[in-house]
């Protein structure tokens, strides 16, 4: 009954250095889709991923690119990290419009 | 963009004392909307959906919704101290397919 698994749970990065956060679903959910989450701002859409072999920009893409890799999995990947995107990363998914997201339990992400 | 509008609070409750928490947004035809409760260092949990105007119920928790007036509240009866949490308030506009558009959120702490 594991829902979203999000890997990994910490990591700090020197400014400059790439990573991929992993995230997977086992609930057989056609969406999935990347948050951040700052203080004071709320969670804002990075990328989504509406179905299987598509991918959108959310609010703020720059600096992201995602990976469907099939129905179970969507990567984040962060090419060149900056210190603006210290923040705490979400994945969630959903079956359909209208039903509410499952959220994985989140990656903090700290650049220096 | 859409938006949707809470306030960062922290309300402030006495344990036993109900809890209203509000939420306005400013897309007129979204016909989904929801509540997450997020403990401090945990992941967004849903806990309310509701999608007609009126009042929905689920134990101590009402969520109420006014199209008409573009809000949506929810309202925890005897409040818990286990109950102290940030309450987002999330939207999903039609035109947006599933994804959502979510609140800065509203901290709740209730005093034993």
């Amino acid at each position: 009954n594991a829902g979203v698994t999000q890997t990994p749970k910490f990591q700090v990065l020197k400014t400059g250095q790439s990573m991929t956060l992993q995230c997977a679903q086992d609930m057989n959910h056609n969406s999935m889709y990347w948050y951040r989450q700052d203080p004071g701002m709320g969670l804002r859409l990075i990328y989504y991923s509406a179905s299987e072999g598509t991918t959108d920009k959310g609010e703020v893409p720059n600096g992201y690119n995602v990976s469907r890799l099939n129905k179970r999995e969507f990567s984040l990947r962060l090419e060149s990290a900056a210190p603006s995107q210290t923040s705490v990363y979400f994945c969630a998914s959903s079956a359909r419009q209208g039903i509410g997201y499952t959220f994985g339990s989140g990656t903090r992400l700290t650049v220096v | 963009q859409k938006e949707v509008e809470q306030n960062s609070g922290p309300l402030s409750v006495p344990e036993g004392a109900i809890a209203s928490l509000n939420c306005t947004y400013s897309d007129r035809v979204s016909q989904s909307f929801f509540w997450y409760r997020q403990y401090s260092g945990k992941s967004p949990e849903l806990i309310m959906s509701i999608y007609s105007n009126g009042d929905k119920e689920d134990g101590r928790f009402t969520a109420q919704l006014n199209k008409a007036s573009q809000y949506v509240s929810l309202l925890i009866r005897d409040s818990q101290p286990s109950d102290s949490a940030t309450y987002l308030c999330a939207v999903n506009p039609v035109e947006y397919g599933n994804k959502l558009v979510f609140g800065a959120g509203t901290i709740l702490r209730v005093k034993s």
